[in-house]
């Protein structure tokens, strides 16, 4: 039973630019949601998809942007890259959406340079 | 406005002896929390949760204490095995702005010696 997959692990990116990361569910959830982990901090809330609609957003500015896709998976789009966009990016997954026993990817490691 | 603190940033503890982690809490439309433990290079791994309506959830070595009261959980691990030297993160939900988005604190550190 496949667990929740992220892609890519690694990543660098330049100011100014675009990003879009990529998450693929555990086996048999409907619902996807993003964090983003500063060093040394917890994990923040970024928003999540649910029946491919936002279902709830945190403190993020619009710059970043998401998509599900018909077969659960999603997507995260940052525009504008700044400096303090260099995080770690972790996609939970669970089932019927709500904040219940979220499974995470391992995560994509974003640095911005 | 930190709604979910873990005051220790470390803990080390002796093989065969008690873990104990604590967070605390501030807004009191919480209602159901969570233990996730990370290991380097990993993602968050779900330990253990416990809802409002309880003051205590078991599960083989970890126990979660709710103390509404004080809005404060812990987490006991016993006995702590070197396996368990990861970073634990307490996470809570609910009320209005926080139903469906899990609140972290910054984790705690712990380091069990052989």
């Amino acid at each position: 039973d496949a667990g929740v997959t992220q892609s890519p692990t690694h990543l660098i990116k330049t100011r100014g630019q675009q990003v879009t990361l990529r998450c693929s569910p555990k086996s048999g959830h409907d619902t996807v949601s993003w964090y983003q982990q500063a060093l040394g901090q917890g994990p923040q809330f970024i928003f999540q998809y649910y029946e491919e609609e936002e279902r709830q957003r945190g403190n993020f500015p619009d710059r970043f942007s998401g998509h599900q896709f018909p077969n659960y998976s999603s997507e995260l789009n940052v525009n504008a890259l700044l400096l303090g966009d260099s995080a770690l990016y972790l996609c939970a997954s669970s089932r019927g959406g709500g904040a219940d026993e979220q499974y995470f990817g391992p995560g994509t490691r974003l640095t911005v340079t | 406005d930190q709604q979910v603190k873990q005051n220790s940033p470390s803990l080390s503890v002796q093989e065969g002896r008690i873990s104990i982690l604590n967070c605390d809490y501030t807004n009191s439309m919480f209602d159901y929390f969570l233990w996730y433990k990370k290991y380097p290079a990993e993602g968050p791994t779900f330990l253990i949760s416990i809802s409002s309506i309880k003051d205590k959830n078991e599960d083989g070595r970890f126990t979660v204490f709710l103390n509404k009261s004080a809005k404060h959980l812990s987490l006991h691990i016993v006995p702590s095995q070197p396996g368990d030297s990861a970073v634990y993160f307490c996470a809570a939900s609910g009320g209005m702005d926080s139903s469906y988005k899990l609140i972290f604190g910054s984790g705690t550190r712990l380091l069990v010696r052989p």
